[in-house]
């Protein structure tokens, strides 16, 4: 079935450092991809979004590739604030699923000044 | 910003007693999902409604959730009876959804935080 694997956190940086988390998938046919962000006490926000293969989803800073031949769509940010501090959910739409979204398990990510 | 609006934000029960969480999703949207936040679990989905009608709910517990839908205004997840391993984040979240694809994602609410003691 389908399903996003998400690299385990949590992950802590310093500010002004780069940040990735891996973020992979398994689909048939050709999914939508987004990046979630929950920030502490609040629901899921949508961070950023890819619909087919090589589109560049970004926002805040934030960007994420999608990429067909190794099903992935890993988050990256040059510089991180402390203000990013938050948990990051990926997931996936895929063609057929009624518009279900399949998520990952997310990554915590703190950001210390 | 449109938002979608879950009521209320927080509730601390007994155990066997009935729950109602309720959620205004966004005007024009198609599609409300619900679904369970705990720590050891992450996000679970429960059910999710298109146009209203009922499209999954495999993931609730049928005999103790029901998720209703009475008009496109007001979705509804209960528990009877409520029991202490549903505490829990509850989330509701709406979206458009044209033919099979999710193009834009979805608006969630903050949550419901329910505590059953």
């Amino acid at each position: 079935g389908d399903s996003v694997t998400q690299m385990e956190g949590p992950v802590t940086l310093s500010e002004e450092a780069f940040l990735t988390i891996n973020c992979t998938y398994t689909a048939t046919g050709y999914p939508s991809l987004f990046w979630y962000v929950q920030y502490p006490g609040e629901g899921l926000q949508l961070l950023l979004k890819a619909t087919k293969a090589d589109d560049k989803g970004s926002n805040k800073g934030f960007e994420a590739t999608y990429r067909k031949e190794t099903t992935s769509f890993h988050l990256e940010k040059g510089s991180v604030q402390v203000s990013d501090s938050a948990v990051y959910f990926c997931a996936l739409s895929a063609l057929g699923s009624q518009g279900n979204l399949i998520f990952g398990k997310g990554t915590k990510l703190s950001v210390k000044p | 910003d449109a938002r979608v609006t879950q009521t209320p934000r927080h509730k601390v029960t007994e155990m066997g007693q009935e729950v109602t969480m309720r959620c205004q999703p966004i005007l024009g949207h198609n599609t409300v999902f619900w679904y369970r936040q705990t720590m050891m679990q992450g996000l679970e989905l429960l059910a999710y409604f298109r146009n209203r009608a009922p499209l999954d709910d495999s993931g609730m517990p049928k005999d103790r959730f029901s998720a209703e839908m009475p008009d496109a205004t007001l979705a509804t997840l209960k528990i009877q009876p409520s029991e202490p391993r549903d505490s829990a984040v509850y989330f509701c979240a709406s979206g458009l959804v044209s033919g099979a694809i999710l193009d834009y994602g979805y608006t969630f609410g903050s949550g419901t935080r329910l505590t059953v003691v």
